[in-house]
């Protein structure tokens, strides 16, 4: 099946800060999104992106179906934007496999 | 509802006891998708209902576990003889149509003692 890595596994922020996260995945995708796991564990779309390039507030992302990643742009990140980000990717149409998520701590 | 709904949000069981897992879609969407999220884990596919029909049940690890969605709204996801190795936040997503956006609902975690 479709391998999902992601990078870095833990970033640690200073309030304010920018962070970029990256998803790699192995095969050619028909869905992408990206979500964040908050701390009571509820998953939150973040972006639908298969393809391109969306922005919603301090957030945004891109994908590169042809170089096979999708980058997660954070600017001026708050204590709030602490969690879990996943990258999920579905090649069949029938399931979404996520990568490793990575663990985003914003300190005051 | 506004969002998934997944009842009920806590479990514990007994190891070797049944028990049923519940998920209300966002009205109208007719994929319906039930995931396992271990601890430090991202999600992991269990089974994906397009309809009332289960289109894929790949994911299913073993034969104690079992899906239904008999009216093509509501799902259960049944598991039995419970082992402490099941013990997991089980996670319910629907989406308007397959590769489309998903919604997720809060989850259940299930403890088994």
């Amino acid at each position: 099946g479709i391998q999902v890595e992601q990078s870095p596994p833990d970033l640690i922020l200073q309030e304010g800060a920018n962070s970029t996260l990256r998803c790699n995945f192995s095969d050619s995708v028909n869905n992408l999104q990206w979500f964040h796991q908050n701390p009571w564990g509820q998953l939150i779309n973040l972006f639908y992106i298969p393809s391109g390039t969306k922005q919603n507030g301090r957030l945004s992302a891109t994908t590169v179906a042809t170089e096979r990643y999708s980058l997660l742009y954070i600017s001026s990140s708050q204590t709030t934007d602490s969690g879990v980000y996943f990258c999920a990717v579905d090649s069949s149409g029938s399931r979404l496999t996520f990568g490793e998520g990575t663990q985003l701590t914003v300190n005051p | 509802g506004a969002g998934v709904s997944q009842t009920p949000s806590n479990k514990v069981t007994e190891k070797g006891k049944y028990v049923e897992l519940r998920c209300d879609p966002i009205s109208g969407h007719t994929a319906l998708y039930w995931y396992r999220q271990s601890l430090g884990q991202g999600p992991e596919f269990l089974i994906y209902f397009q309809g009332t029909g289960a289109a894929d049940d790949s994911g299913l690890p073993n034969d104690r576990f079992f899906a239904v969605r008999p009216e093509g709204s509501v799902s259960t996801l049944k598991i039995q003889r419970t082992e402490r190795g099941d013990s997991a936040v089980y996670l319910c997503a629907s989406s308007s149509r397959p590769r489309s956006l998903a919604f997720f609902g809060q989850g259940t975690r299930l403890t088994v003692v």
